[in-house]
């Protein structure tokens, strides 16, 4: 079981390039977590799907940044027109769809944005 | 919203020693707090966790202690070894939401 995958693991863009983050939840799983980790920042939400449907983005910046879940093996991020202070780590996490059940995390994406 | 903090942010301790992380948060709708483990350059790992409902919960060498009127977990890991050495993160979900809210980390390192 290799667990919840995430592709790239790094990405280096020009400012003003759009960055597409890939999750593959692990399988079974119906529920998959956005989340960003900088130094300054911190571990902070951004937005999850429970069976390929959004449910809460209310993390995410609300220009620029979108996640869709097309199927249920896998959940992209899109950042539009990246800026520097979208470097980070973005990580994918999935569950089971029971309540309060364990979130199991990918090993990150880390984007630097030049 | 919910914030969850952590002390102390840095522990340094000699192999053998007990340690302590202190975890506050501020939303009593909280129910369900994970704790998890970033060692460098690998990923989240899912260590323990404890539900409202409960007050004290115990696996090998970590016990997680939860006050629900002050609004306070602790984490006590024992014997600690060098391979318990990392960051580590206590969270909190709000009532039947499943995001998580995370605490600022506490980073540990064990001496041999």
């Amino acid at each position: 079981n290799a667990g919840v995958i995430q592709t790239p693991r790094h990405k280096v863009t020009g400012k003003g390039q759009e960055a597409t983050l890939w999750c593959e939840p692990i399988s079974g799983h119906s529920a998959v977590f956005w989340y960003r980790q900088t130094i300054v920042q911190g571990l902070e939400f951004l937005t999850y799907f429970r069976n390929q449907a959004p449910i809460d983005d209310s993390g995410m910046p609300k220009e620029r940044f979108s996640a869709q879940m097309p199927n249920q093996s896998h959940s992209t991020l899109k950042i539009q027109s990246t800026q520097p202070q979208d470097s980070a780590v973005y990580l994918c996490a999935s569950s089971t769809d029971r309540p309060r059940d364990t979130q199991y995390f990918g090993p990150g994406t880390r984007l630097l944005v030049l | 919203g919910e914030q969850v903090e952590q002390l102390p942010s840095s522990l340094i301790v000699q192999e053998g020693a007990s340690v302590l992380i202190n975890c506050s948060y501020t939303d009593s709708a909280s129910v369900y707090f994970p704790w998890y483990k970033q060692e460098p350059g690998k990923r989240l790992q899912f260590i323990i966790d404890i539900r409202s409902n409960m007050e004290r919960k115990q696996t090998q060498r970590l016990t997680l202690l939860f006050d629900k009127k002050t609004k306070h977990l602790s984490l006590h890991i024992t014997a600690t070894q060098p391979g318990d050495s990392a960051i580590y993160f206590c969270s909190a979900s709000i009532g039947m939401g499943y995001k998580l809210t995370f605490g600022t980390g506490t980073s540990l390192l064990v001496d041999p």
